[in-house]
């Protein structure tokens, strides 16, 4: 299984930004690289997702290295509402045949101080 | 919009009893699927479905039982309620199949075996 390597937690101030790193030294060529986000009492929520090439959506930006062995989620600048644990996820067919499923480590923890 | 409703949002049981959590999504998802989260750790796949009468086992599935009857409705039985089961069960949902599918969460069933 392709698995992710995440710091334990980090903090941020609140409107600077944040670069949440991602380590997945065995991705394969076909992995695509998802992240979900936790709030406190609360489903995870998509965030946003990518294969090769840098990515851009309402909520972040999604860094990927050209080797693939790594990625940052940026968060462009940090909200109170951004704490929460934030999961690096590679997709694994291993229990979805050609869905996949989502399968979750332990995340980062974000805090953001005001 | 609904999206992923959960039903209860918490439960207390004793060893021996058997329940059910209802999971409905109003998005005409194809994929369902059911997590449990315990405290600290990430989140572990129980069952999944890719689709009315389909169902299959994750990395978790002993003590539960799954069944799809309708493309909106994928609920989780709980045969015997073990103090193990003590956990939060999250309930998902995405459209179609492929590696690049977003998965939407419900909230969550907070489950407490006595």
């Amino acid at each position: 299984d392709a698995k992710t390597t995440q710091p334990n937690s980090m903090e941020s101030n609140e409107e600077e930004p944040v670069h949440l790193p991602c380590n997945h030294s065995t991705i394969s060529g076909t992995d695509y690289i998802h992240w979900y986000r936790q709030l406190p009492s609360q489903g995870p929520e998509y965030v946003i997702h990518g294969l090769t090439s840098n990515v851009n959506n309402r909520m972040a930006s999604l860094a990927i290295a050209e080797d693939r062995k790594s990625s940052t989620l940026i968060l462009h600048r940090a909200t109170l509402r951004d704490a929460a644990v934030y999961y690096c996820i590679l997709r694994d067919e291993n229990y979805g045949g050609s869905q996949g499923n989502l399968i979750f480590g332990k995340g980062t923890k974000l805090s953001v101080k005001p | 919009n609904a999206g992923v409703t959960q039903t209860p949002k918490f439960q207390v049981l004793k060893t021996g009893q058997s329940m059910t959590l209802q999971c409905a999504q109003d998005m005409n998802h194809e994929y369902m699927s059911w997590y449990r989260q315990d405290p600290g750790m990430g989140l572990r796949l129980i069952h999944y479905s890719v689709g009315a009468g389909i169902t299959d086992q994750g990395e978790v599935p002993n003590g539960y039982n799954v069944s799809r009857s309708t493309t909106e409705d994928f609920p989780l039985r709980l045969l015997s309620a073990a103090p193990s089961q003590t956990s939060v069960y999250f309930c998902a949902s995405s459209k179609g199949r492929g590696r690049n599918q977003p998965q939407h969460f419900g909230d969550g069933t907070r489950l407490s075996i006595l």
